[in-house]
């Protein structure tokens, strides 16, 4: 079954500061990726895609991911982070293989950005 | 233009009844999902309607279901409750489908006793 994997299920970082939060998904013939952010008591927003094209995205919130398919991996990267970037972040993947006409979208267990005054 | 809306908010029912949850979708949007967020699971899909026809599902048991309606408001039910059920229920809406943005409601959230 396909699969995608956050390695960090926390990241504490200092204000200002850059942050990369990792994920991997299992290889696809052609695959979609998403991220998205869950702020505390919210439902989810999306801060990124990547379907084709440039392997660099970027997204809102200054927030940027880079497609690297030879290494199966869709980082999620921000220079200089703020408070207000606490939350929780979902990469998503779906795609051929991950079931059904258009794909069983897959998330990752998420990873929790605490940003530290 | 309104968002995703849920009702209700917050739910609490018995192990063995039925519950039924209702998302409205952005006005346009005909493609609606629905997933369901736990501490141990995490993010799970559940299904994805798109004109009132179930396009895919998830890897859930038959004890839940959904519909699309011709508005493309969506229900999910979910039958003989279990503890395991308790969850947030997130609906999610789109134009077309998962390549485009989703946009997320609020959540149901359901307490199984």
């Amino acid at each position: 079954a396909q699969s995608v994997t956050q390695l960090d299920s926390q990241v504490p970082v200092f204000e200002e500061a850059p942050v990369e939060l990792r994920c991997n998904y299992s290889s696809s013939v052609s695959v979609y990726l998403f991220w998205y952010v869950q702020y505390p008591n919210q439902g989810l927003q999306l801060l990124l895609k990547y379907l084709s094209g440039s392997t660099l995205v970027k997204g809102i919130n200054g927030f940027e991911a880079e497609f690297n398919k030879s290494q199966t991996s869709f980082h999620l990267r921000k220079p200089s982070v703020h408070i207000s970037d606490t939350a929780e972040y979902f990469c998503a993947a779906t795609g051929v293989g991950y079931g059904g006409s258009q794909g069983n979208l897959i998330f990752g267990k998420g990873t929790k950005l605490s940003v530290k005054p | 233009k309104a968002g995703v809306t849920q009702t209700p908010r917050y739910l609490i029912k018995t192990r063995g009844q039925q519950v039924t949850l209702s998302c409205s979708p952005i006005s346009g949007h005909r493609s609606v999902s629905w997933y369901q967020q736990t501490p141990g699971q995490g993010l799970q899909f559940l299904f994805e309607y798109f004109s009132e026809t179930q396009r895919n599902k998830g890897n859930f048991p038959g004890r839940f279901s959904g519909r699309q309606f011709s508005n493309s408001r969506s229900e999910m039910n979910v039958s003989t409750l279990e503890l395991g059920d308790s969850a947030l229920y997130l609906c999610a809406s789109s134009l077309r489908g998962f390549e485009e943005t989703q946009y997320f409601g609020p959540g149901t959230r359901l307490l199984v006793l």
